[in-house]
């Protein structure tokens, strides 16, 4: 069975650095999205991508993110300048016009 | 704004007894229904969704979910839980159509004591 698949599971940076999550999403999917969750809450919605370009952010989805399709097969996000409230865990998912998103398995970002 | 609400933040169940986790959810337009689980150190999993069509939707594992319109209600049951159910589950909900973005409730913990 086709899966989304999120590398690496587990991240730790410091305070003030960049990181890059990547996920591959499922080949034939065309709409891709970003989730977190940050520990003990819900899960909540960052940004969605669909033909190159961001079709919808929350208000969580700040200046320090950035996501990216850099070829045909990946799906990143940026954090440019990390803070603490940036830990939680980070899950990708992608759809195609006819079913519902498929997630990854998550990165789990700490930031210390 | 869209949201979901699900009733239950922790429960604990007996093996065998039975499973009623609510969601109710506030959308405007054609909704999208999801319930997903999150057994221990895995990533989301898809237990069943609601499109259209029969209300009574049978989902994996033996869980079904009713859609209820006039109460903006999507309810997950199981007749008889299994220690392995042990989990949190999450109910989520979409716009109709090809874009597939979701808000999730908050989640529920479950926990089968054998």
């Amino acid at each position: 069975e086709p899966e989304v698949t999120q590398t690496p599971s587990h991240q730790v940076t410091q305070m003030g650095q960049e990181v890059i999550l990547r996920c591959v999403p499922i080949s034939n999917h065309l709409y891709f999205y970003w989730y977190r969750q940050i520990l003990g809450q819900k899960v909540e919605f960052l940004v969605s991508f669909y033909n190159n370009e961001i079709s919808e952010k929350s208000e969580i989805f700040d200046d320090q993110f950035s996501v990216e399709r850099p070829d045909g097969s990946n799906f990143t996000l940026k954090i440019r300048s990390t803070k603490l409230e940036d830990s939680a865990m980070y899950f990708c998912a992608s759809s195609d016009s006819h079913s519902e998103a498929f997630f990854g398995q998550g990165t789990r970002l700490t930031v210390v | 704004a869209q949201s979901v609400s699900q009733h239950n933040h922790h429960v604990i169940l007996s093996e065998a007894a039975s499973l009623e986790l609510g969601c109710n959810y506030s959308y405007g337009g054609t909704v999208n229904l999801f319930w997903y689980v999150q057994y221990p150190g895995q990533h989301l999993q898809l237990l069943l969704k609601y499109f259209s069509g029969d209300p009574l939707v049978k989902g994996i594992k033996g869980f079904e979910a009713e859609f209820i319109k006039s109460k903006f209600s999507f309810n997950l049951r199981k007749p008889s839980v299994q220690w392995s159910d042990t989990a949190e589950y999450f109910c989520a909900a979409g716009r109709g159509g090809g874009y597939q973005k979701v808000t999730f409730g908050i989640g529920t913990k479950l926990q089968v004591i054998p």
